[in-house]
């Protein structure tokens, strides 16, 4: 069972266009993280929201945590060949010493 | 090294064969996780290490499944009697601090320990 369900589950853009992925639970959580993770290697801390209604910009990608701490979403500008992967949103409910991972968003840019 | 490592990278196994997958945290981290991870899927938590304490293992799918770390550093994730729906590959992460939902951290993975059984 995983908490966190992410949208779309797979995205296939082409170079330059732009995307948003979404990350939801019905849960609340004290903080959010975002991880990519390519082929035959382990997942990589991108962010940590910690604020609810918190936008945090990376070059390229921008996070938001949602007012009520339950959702977030990562939107890719312009997007590139090399932002190809598996983006996971992450989060500790503040429940259990479970450290939960959503669905996944597999994205393929094409060049 | 510096890094999580976990072995072995591949493992085949036959139907009801047991099998051990080894991870090495990064020295010194607290917290050790454990997770299974379907092709392009989300990991699934299994089981959650502070130390040697295995404080949550809710998440492990059966009894045949068993982790253990003795010492509070390296981890051993048992299975037993393997099925083929244990295909998957394994992943192991560690912390430097306690995992609570008030102090997230960062989870530092390894490769993971991709599982065939047969």
């Amino acid at each position: 069972t995983q908490l966190l369900e992410q949208s779309p589950q797979f995205l296939s853009i082409q170079e330059g266009e732009n995307l948003t992925v979404y990350c939801n639970s019905s849960s609340v959580f004290s903080s959010l993280q975002w991880y990519r993770q390519e082929p035959g290697e382990g997942p990589v801390l991108l962010v940590t929201v910690v604020t609810g209604g918190e936008v945090k910009k990376l070059k390229r990608l921008t996070f938001q945590f949602g007012d009520a701490r339950k959702d977030s979403s990562l939107h890719i500008t312009a997007a590139q060949p090399g932002d190809t992967g598996l983006y996971l949103c992450a989060g500790v409910s503040y429940t259990g010493n479970q450290f939960y991972f959503g669905t996944g968003t597999s994205l393929t840019v094409i060049p | 090294g510096a890094g999580v490592s976990q072995s072995p990278r591949y493992k085949v196994a036959k139907r009801g064969q047991d099998v051990a997958l080894r991870c090495d945290p990064i020295s010194g981290h607290v917290s050790l996780f454990w997770y299974q991870q379907a092709l392009g899927q989300g990991p699934e938590f299994l089981t959650y290490f502070q130390n040697e304490a295995q404080l949550d293992k809710s998440g492990l799918p059966s009894d045949r499944f068993f982790a253990e770390r003795p010492e509070g550093s390296v981890s051993t994730l048992k299975i037993q009697r393997t099925q083929q729906e244990d295909s998957a590959v394994y992943l192991c992460a560690s912390s430097l601090r306690p995992v609570t939902a008030a102090n997230t951290g960062e989870l530092f993975f390894g490769e993971g320990s991709r599982l065939t059984v047969l």
